[in-house]
């Protein structure tokens, strides 16, 4: 079984249309990731969950919010897409907020025409 | 924001030699980490640094936690075509909140057969 499993894989859209991405893990973590992978490999974190708490980094645009039903799960909607949304989008999570290993998800590759 | 700074950032290689990779950043921290990202795939760790000055292996992988708290190093023995990929260096402060790991540019690994 995957431990941390994003759907969809793959995503083309239009610009100006919504999206979401789902990610849900099976390790029992309490902490759960989104990253944003551009062009350049560059992996920059956009949101932290942990236990009811949202951590949101401030330079991501409010078009994109997180949203996490129960502990398990930490999806990404996305509004409005624009052209420099496009990237792959990592789910990690990890046991508690502190140093323990972060997993990742095999990625979401979104791209905005 | 913390900024790391990873050189260098490509290496092409023939089978069997040693890789040395590093990271500096301008501020401490108090974990370093080191994942692998397999193309299509998200990252995997590696090597997990906790403490100023170690040392610590995995396989043919080593890594280093620098005396300054600014700095870490990967090397890898005896390169062999598996080992493509890229490499990203992690650093976390794990104090006032900040567990949230800072990854580097990364460093992307071709071994030549």
């Amino acid at each position: 079984d995957t431990a941390v499993s994003q759907t969809p894989k793959y995503l083309v859209t239009q610009m100006g249309n919504d999206k979401s991405i789902k990610c849900e893990q099976n390790l029992g973590h309490d902490t759960m990731y989104w990253y944003k992978q551009d062009s350049k490999k560059f992996l920059k974190i956009m949101f932290s969950y942990n236990n009811k708490e949202l951590i949101i980094n401030e330079t991501v645009p409010n078009r994109f919010s997180p949203k996490s039903p129960d502990k398990a799960h930490l999806n990404l909607h996305i509004n409005s897409l624009e052209l420099g949304d496009s990237a792959v989008y990592f789910c990690a999570s990890r046991q508690g907020a502190g140093t323990g290993e972060l997993f990742f998800g095999e990625g979401s590759r979104l791209t905005v025409l | 924001g913390q900024q790391l700074n990873q050189s260098p950032q490509s290496m092409f290689i023939q089978e069997g030699e040693d890789v040395s990779m590093n990271c500096t950043s301008s501020s401490i921290f108090n974990t370093w980490l080191w994942y692998k990202q397999d193309p299509g795939e998200g990252p995997v760790l590696l090597i997990a640094l906790y403490k100023a000055g170690e040392l610590t292996s995995n396989g043919r992988l080593t890594a280093q936690f620098g005396i300054t708290r600014k700095d870490s190093f990967l090397n890898i023995s005896a390169s062999i075509p598996s080992d493509v990929g890229i490499y990203f260096c992690a650093g976390q402060l794990g104090t006032g909140g900040s567990y949230i790991p800072t990854f580097g540019r990364g460093t992307s690994l071709i071994v030549h057969p």
